[in-house]
């Protein structure tokens, strides 16, 4: 069965500084997706980034990097230069098609940034 | 702005009532979502559109039936609900179902069952 496991409830940052985010998966599926969104507090699910399971280069947006460790199942996201507004709840999630649809979230990790 | 536009934002209403939760995309996407959120679990996808067929429905009670009259639009009607049904419900799009598309959401309802 697919599963997403985020290990850190909480996590504080000093501001400009860099933070990793854990996250480990686990599915029989052969081809998938791995995501992160972002949530403020007002609600809304942000999409951050997106690494393919056949993607031989860790995937890069700005800030945001995934660190992608296919044999070790994780998926951890790293965020650069830490500013206040990325102060908020992260997901990471998993797709999969093989099958019935499959879009497994983690259970988030509330991240504080430091001024 | 967000291109996927959820109403209302918030609602408080009693077991017996009946009322929907709306949800629109502008983003010419092809598939949409409905999640349900609750407090210190995983988000859990409910329903799956696309191109406004059902695709998945995973174990949701017939209490909340879903209605998606085209691709930009799908409705989530609520009827007899229970208070551990209170939750923020979320809605998303995608271009396609393929595995490489992000999901893109809307604010979300808060729903208050009394």
């Amino acid at each position: 069965a697919q599963k997403i496991t985020q290990t850190q409830p909480g996590m504080f940052v000093q501001e400009k500084e860099a933070v990793t985010l854990d996250c480990t998966y686990d599915t029989s599926d052969p081809s998938y997706g791995l995501f992160w969104y972002k949530q403020p507090s007002s609600g809304e699910m942000i999409f951050l980034i997106y690494q393919g399971s056949y993607d031989q280069q860790n995937a890069t947006e700005g800030r945001y990097s995934l660190n992608f460790q296919k044999a070790r199942k994780s998926a951890n996201l790293v965020i650069s230069a830490s500013q206040l507004g990325d102060s908020a709840m992260y997901f990471c999630a998993m797709s999969a098609t093989s099958g019935t649809y499959k879009y497994i979230f983690g259970t988030g990790t509330r991240l504080k940034v430091l001024a | 702005e967000t291109g996927v536009t959820q109403t209302p934002r918030h609602l408080v209403m009693g077991m017996t009532n009946k009322k929907s939760l709306k949800c629109e995309q502008h983003l010419g996407h092809n598939a949409m979502y409905w999640y349900k959120q609750s407090a210190k679990k995983p988000l859990e996808l409910m329903f799956v559109y696309n191109f406004k067929e059902q695709t998945e429905n995973n174990s949701v009670p017939s209490r909340f039936s879903p209605e998606c009259p085209n691709s930009s639009h799908l409705f989530l009607h609520l009827h007899t609900l229970q208070p551990e049904d209170s939750a923020l419900y979320l809605c998303a799009s995608s271009q396609s179902m393929d595995r490489n598309q992000p999901q893109h959401f809307g604010d979300g309802t808060r729903l208050s069952i009394l």
